[in-house]
């Protein structure tokens, strides 16, 4: 199975910030990676996938890089609506699987 | 529009077993990949299973066995059958669209519902 580990898992930051979240997969999945970002006691929301494509309706202060192994998703400025926790999700072979989660907090 | 409505889900006893439903509106559970995803309480998802090209699935490999994913085409459902169920399936389970490109990424999510196994 391809795991995948994000960092940090907690990070305080503030409103204006910009905030990026490693994700890194234990082996090559290319470009198969897509994020989500979560509100409390809301259902994930696609933000990006194929790595770097914003998802449809998608403010552009959010943006998604890399490949292989190693990835990161951006928020340029991060806004009070930001503060949610974000997942990242392999999508190159089955068993799907997703990493565990960056909570962005103030 | 998407829309996709979980329902099924409770209390039950360990050993017990629930089957979840998800009504899809605005798209065809049979002409897409459908999921299942669970989120134990206070942590991160976990993908369960597929469904796609009318009957091809996978699923988590812890799982496999005990949870069956299929869809009733004509209710344009998707359902979940959870057998021996174990305290550690205790979570929100929540259906998603996939949608094939670069990969198959989730696009549209029902609200979840949740599953409680316990004594």
């Amino acid at each position: 199975d391809i795991q995948l580990t994000q960092s940090p898992s907690f990070l305080s930051a503030s409103v204006g910030d910009r905030v990026t979240v490693t994700c890194r997969a234990s082996q090559d999945i290319s470009s198969h990676l897509a994020w989500y970002q979560q509100k409390p006691g809301k259902a994930p929301k696609l933000l990006i996938y194929g790595a770097s494509t914003l998802q449809s309706g998608v403010p552009s202060r959010f943006s998604g890089s890399g490949s292989g192994t190693e990835f990161t998703l951006t928020i340029s400025s991060l806004q009070p609506e930001d503060f949610a926790t974000y997942h990242c999700q392999q999508l190159k072979s089955y068993p799907l699987t997703f990493g565990g989660g960056t909570k962005v907090e103030i | 529009e998407v829309h996709l409505v979980e329902s099924g889900g409770g209390l039950i006893q360990p050993g017990g077993s629930l089957r979840l439903s998800c009504a899809a509106s605005g798209s065809s559970v049979s002409e897409t990949y459908m999921n299942w995803v669970r989120q134990a309480p206070g942590k991160g998802l976990e993908w369960v299973a597929i469904i796609y090209g009318g009957g091809t699935t996978h699923y988590a490999g812890s799982l496999k066995g005990r949870f069956t994913i299929y869809t009733d085409n004509s209710k344009n459902t998707l359902y979940l059958q959870m057998n021996s169920l174990r305290v550690e399936d205790t979570a929100i389970y929540y259906c998603a669209r996939g949608r094939p490109g670069i990969g198959v990424d989730f696009d549209y999510w029902g609200q979840g519902t949740l599953v409680t196994v316990s004594s």
